[in-house]
């Protein structure tokens, strides 16, 4: 059964840090790409970055671009984003979707974890 | 970027109606379209991908069509359990964004 779990949310300063991690299990996590996906209190969904299975490819939302840095370790079958230079903007929920590519285009988000929230506040 | 225009943004209806959600794409994106359904407090899940392929284990009354920019979700027969708001998402490009979301609501 595959299963992501989210951990390392939490309230954090503006101008803070976070580490967030998704455990993967289930299927052969060094195959699939995998990305973030972050929801506002009430608000819809937000894409935030990419990873290809390899590493090699990265993508970012602008919103996210220069503060934000997602990567993965295929070992131990975890998918992490390091958040740097929060902001109350980045308070959310923020998720992990595995990317599965079956057609030309974009892996759709077949598996989601079940979230974590980021909490930016004074 | 593309944008992604989903209508209505809310919806009303009863347990048996024909239900459709309409998502426009701001340019072309050939049938590079996914479809989601999120509860409240709950992750989204897949429903339909490549604009009209139904994920394994989606009950049969939903259905996606459409290609290019113009894009539908329907649901034949709404169930209580359908009662959720539903996100289209383009795939075709980076960034991958969703709609705004339309939510199902019961009348």
């Amino acid at each position: 059964e595959v299963q992501l779990v989210e951990s390392g949310g939490g309230l954090v300063q503006p101008g803070g840090s976070l580490r967030l991690s998704c455990a993967a299990s289930g299927f052969t996590f060094s195959s699939y790409e995998m990305n973030w996906v972050r929801q506002a209190p009430g608000k819809g969904l937000e894409w935030v970055s990419f990873i290809s299975g390899s590493g090699n490819n990265i993508k970012y939302a602008d919103s996210v671009k220069g503060r934000f840095t997602i990567s993965r370790d295929n070992v131990k079958n975890s998918l992490y984003l390091q958040m740097d230079s929060l902001r109350a903007e980045d308070t959310a929920v923020y998720y992990c979707a595995r990317g599965w590519v079956v057609t030309p285009g974009l892996g759709s988000f077949d598996f989601w974890g079940q979230g974590t929230l980021v909490t930016v506040s004074s | 970027d593309i944008q992604l225009t989903q209508s209505p943004s809310f919806l009303s209806a009863s347990v048996g109606d024909r239900v459709t959600i309409t998502c426009r794409a701001s340019q072309g994106i050939r049938t590079y379209l996914a479809w989601y359904q999120q509860k409240p407090g709950k992750a989204p899940k897949l429903l339909i991908y490549a604009a009209s392929t139904l994920q394994s284990g989606v009950p049969s009354r939903f259905s996606g069509s459409g290609s290019g920019t113009e894009f539908t979700l329907t649901i034949s027969s709404l169930q209580p359990e359908d009662f959720a708001t539903y996100y289209c998402q383009q795939l075709n490009s980076f960034p991958p964004g969703f709609g705004g979301g339309t939510k199902v609501e019961i009348k």
